[in-house]
């Protein structure tokens, strides 16, 4: 079946440490995102990416990074300088714009920073 | 810049009663707006969109939503609520058609309640 697959689902890190989380898709699509989900504060844009090798940072890309080296993959590192990294992590994939816009996310990360 | 305010952090309703959720928004070039539920510890599954076709659009387990520009609203609405309904539930809008892209800017989401 056709969907997006993140890695891992629970990751616990000390603090200082950088953690990659990664996101899959095959569904053929163009695009694919990051969102960092936390209480109170719905979801927002960390990173995108509409084609291979290029990405552009969303609302709260510091402390983030991202590559996009093939068109099914789109890792994303929480380094060191991430201040507050605790958070529900969600990947999500879309075709070009032009269409109707709609996203297509994963089961998402949690990452617990002790 | 788009944005969406959703009225209602928290809000709970009898099983078999109406759902109403409500999100207003802001856009300079006409919407695309949708809405998603996620269950806890999951990914946001879509309910239901508009992208400027009929006003008064029809999703999945018995959900609606009514597009009225005057407003600048998109409510969610389901006329009788069941236990399975108890979710969180976000509006989102789009920058396209206008936009380079179709970035989703969401609202702080609504947590349903269902009660017996």
């Amino acid at each position: 079946d056709g969907g997006i697959t993140q890695s891992p689902k629970y990751l616990f890190r000390k603090e200082g440490q950088n953690v990659t989380l990664s996101c899959e898709q095959n569904l053929n699509h163009d695009a694919m995102y990051w969102y960092r989900q936390d209480p109170g504060q719905g979801l927002r844009l960390i990173y995108y990416s509409q084609i291979v090798n290029d990405f552009q940072k969303g609302d709260i890309a510091e402390g983030y990074s991202v590559s996009r080296e093939k068109k099914e993959s789109f890792p994303l590192t929480v380094t060191s300088a991430q201040k507050n990294p605790t958070a529900f992590y969600l990947c999500a994939s879309s075709l070009i714009a032009g269409v109707s816009g709609e996203l297509f996310f994963g089961e998402g990360s949690r990452l617990t920073v002790l | 810049a788009q944005s969406v305010t959703q009225l209602g952090s928290h809000v709970s309703v009898s099983e078999g009663a109406l759902v109403l959720l409500r999100c207003n928004y802001s856009s300079s070039v006409p919407p695309y707006l949708f809405w998603y539920v996620q269950y806890p510890n999951q990914g946001l599954q879509l309910l239901l969109k508009y992208t400027s076709a009929a006003t008064l659009v029809k999703g999945i387990n018995g959900f609606e939503a009514e597009f009225k520009k005057s407003e600048t609203s998109f409510h969610l609405t389901k006329p009788s609520a069941h236990m399975s309904d108890a979710a969180e539930y976000f509006c989102a809008v789009s920058d396209l058609p206008g936009g380079g892209g179709n970035k989703l800017t969401f609202g702080t989401g609504t947590q349903l309640k269902v009660e017996l």
